[in-house]
């Protein structure tokens, strides 16, 4: 089974820390993910990386920057950490050439709350 | 506009019959469609899809979807439903566009709760 790993469950941050969220899958996938979760409204893309080094804006990337320097891992960085930051975060990951569309594979989410 | 409508917050269904979680789409191109399933304090599950070929398609858990094309709906059914269903399912569907790089939008969500 495909494993996709966030390093924390839960974090506290104070307002206009620098935070970094870990993300990483142990099955070669070429696409990953990043989505914030909050109530009514699903889940929102914030950046995705196609592959290493590659990286795209998603529907909501403002405060929010990425790094992808290894296949295995996708980093999320709150530049300056804001009270409306605090929501789900959940990271995905999907392997590609298969011919179809292939679906997505989540971590558990990490819940961030900025005081 | 590439949209998915989930129009239910919450479903509430008696252990043993029948459930259905609305959802409708608008999309460019063909549309790829999902189900997803999200239990308390855990990521999201796949449950099933639909890209092309029959309109009824089967998933995990007892779980199937019917596509229609017509009213532009990909509701998800199951034909008993067990407490052990009650978790927030939502629904997706993958961005036509050009350069949309096959990503996926997701609908608010619609929380099932089974009761005994």
């Amino acid at each position: 089974d495909v494993k996709v790993t966030q390093s924390s469950r839960y974090l506290v941050k104070r307002t206009g820390e620098k935070v970094f969220l870990e993300c990483v899958q142990d099955m070669d996938h070429e696409n990953m993910f990043w989505y914030r979760q909050d109530p009514g409204l699903g889940l929102r893309l914030i950046y995705f990386s196609y592959d290493v080094k590659m990286k795209e804006k998603g529907d909501i990337p403002e405060g929010y920057s990425v790094s992808r320097e290894k296949k295995e891992r996708f980093s999320l960085i709150l530049e300056s950490a804001s009270t409306n930051q605090t929501s789900m975060y959940l990271c995905a990951s999907r392997l590609t050439g298969t011919g179809e569309l292939s679906p997505l594979h989540f971590g558990n989410g990490t819940r961030l709350t900025v005081t | 506009a590439q949209s998915v409508a989930q129009p239910e917050d919450q479903v509430n269904v008696a252990e043993g019959n029948p459930l259905t979680v609305k959802c409708t789409y608008s999309v460019s191109g063909n549309p790829y469609l999902f189900w997803y399933v999200q239990y308390p304090n855990r990521g999201l599950q796949f449950l099933l899809k639909y890209i092309t070929g029959d309109n009824l398609v089967k998933g995990s858990y007892g779980f199937e979807a019917e596509f229609n094309k017509s009213q532009t709906s990909f509701h998800l059914k199951k034909p008993s439903a067990l407490v052990s269903d009650s978790a927030l399912y939502f629904c997706a569907v993958r961005d036509g566009r050009s350069g949309g790089y096959n990503k996926l939008i997701f609908g608010a969500g619609t929380r099932l709760a089974v009761h005994p």
